[in-house]
C-alpha cells in the first residue's frame, strides 16, 4: 500500500523557537492536510491544502502557522515561533481526489519545552 | 457542530472476549464514517468505513453498521487477540469548505493474553 512519510519522527524544541515538520504525501496527490493531537486527546483538523493554496483552515491554524509545498514532493508545516501547548503529535495526510480517502502519514511528536 | 462522541478507555479484555467499541456521532448531512486504528508507536491506519446508511464495513474481523437512525457506528469484533490492543478512533468525514475527518477522542484496548 502507498505511505506517506514524515520526518523527523520526534523534534524537541525550544518555546519561541520556530520548527518545520516534513511531509512526502503519495506522489498522485493532489490533496494535503495537516492534523494534530495533543496527547490524550482527539485528532483535530488544522488545514487543507490543494493547488498551492490552503483550501481551508481550523481556528487552531493562526497567524503561527504556515504551509507550503516547496517542491514536488515534499509538504510543510511550519510553526513560527513555538508555544508550550503546541506540544502534539502532527499527522500529516493526503487523498487523490477531494472526497478520496486520507492516507496518514506516521506522525511527527513535537515536544516544546 | 460536527462531533464524533465514543466511549472513555481504557478497554481491558482477555484474548477470545467479545469486543464493542460505542461510537456515536452528531453531522448535518450525510457524513461518511470510520475507524482508525492507531498502533504503539505508529500512525492512523484505516480500519474500515462505511459511505451510507445501513453499510457494514468489516476488516480483520472487525465490523461496524452505519446506523442513522441512532446516529451511531459501533466497533465490533467476535473474538480478540493480543495483537489487536491498540487505539481506535471513531471519525466523520464531512464536505464543509474542504473534505475534513472529526476524530472522536480514542479508545484505549489492551488485550490480555
Amino acid at each position: 500500500e502507498p505511505e506517506v512519510t514524515q520526518t523527523p519522527s520526534h523534534q524537541v524544541t525550544q518555546m519561541g523557537q520556530e520548527v518545520i515538520l516534513r511531509c512526502v504525501p503519495i506522489s498522485n496527490h493532489l490533496y494535503f492536510y495537516w492534523y494534530r493531537q495533543i496527547l490524550g486527546q482527539k485528532v483535530e483538523f488544522l488545514v487543507s491544502f490543494y493547488n498551492n493554496e490552503i483550501s481551508e483552515k481550523s481556528e487552531i491554524f493562526d497567524d503561527q502557522f504556515s504551509v507550503e509545498r516547496p517542491d514536488g514532493s515534499n509538504f510543510t508545516l511550519k510553526i513560527r515561533s513555538t508555544k508550550l501547548e503546541d506540544s502534539a503529535m502532527y499527522f500529516c495526510a493526503s487523498s487523490e481526489g477531494q472526497g478520496g480517502r486520507q492516507y496518514f502519514g506516521p506522525g511527527t511528536r513535537l515536544l516544546v519545552l | 457542530g460536527d462531533s464524533v462522541t465514543q466511549m472513555e478507555g481504557p478497554v481491558t479484555l482477555s484474548e477470545e472476549a467479545f469486543l464493542t467499541i460505542n461510537c456515536t456521532y452528531t453531522a448535518t448531512g450525510y457524513p461518511s464514517l470510520f475507524w482508525y486504528v492507531q498502533y504503539p508507536g505508529e500512525g492512523l491506519q484505516l480500519l474500515l468505513k462505511a459511505t451510507k446508511a445501513d453499510d457494514k464495513g468489516s476488516n480483520k474481523g472487525f465490523e461496524a453498521t452505519y446506523r442513522k437512525e441512532t446516529t451511531s457506528f459501533h466497533l465490533e469484533k467476535g473474538s480478540v487477540q493480543v495483537s489487536d490492543s491498540a487505539v481506535y478512533f471513531c471519525a466523520l468525514r464531512i464536505a464543509s469548505g474542504t473534505y475534513k475527518y472529526i476524530f472522536g477522542t480514542g479508545t484505549r484496548l489492551k488485550v490480555l493474553a
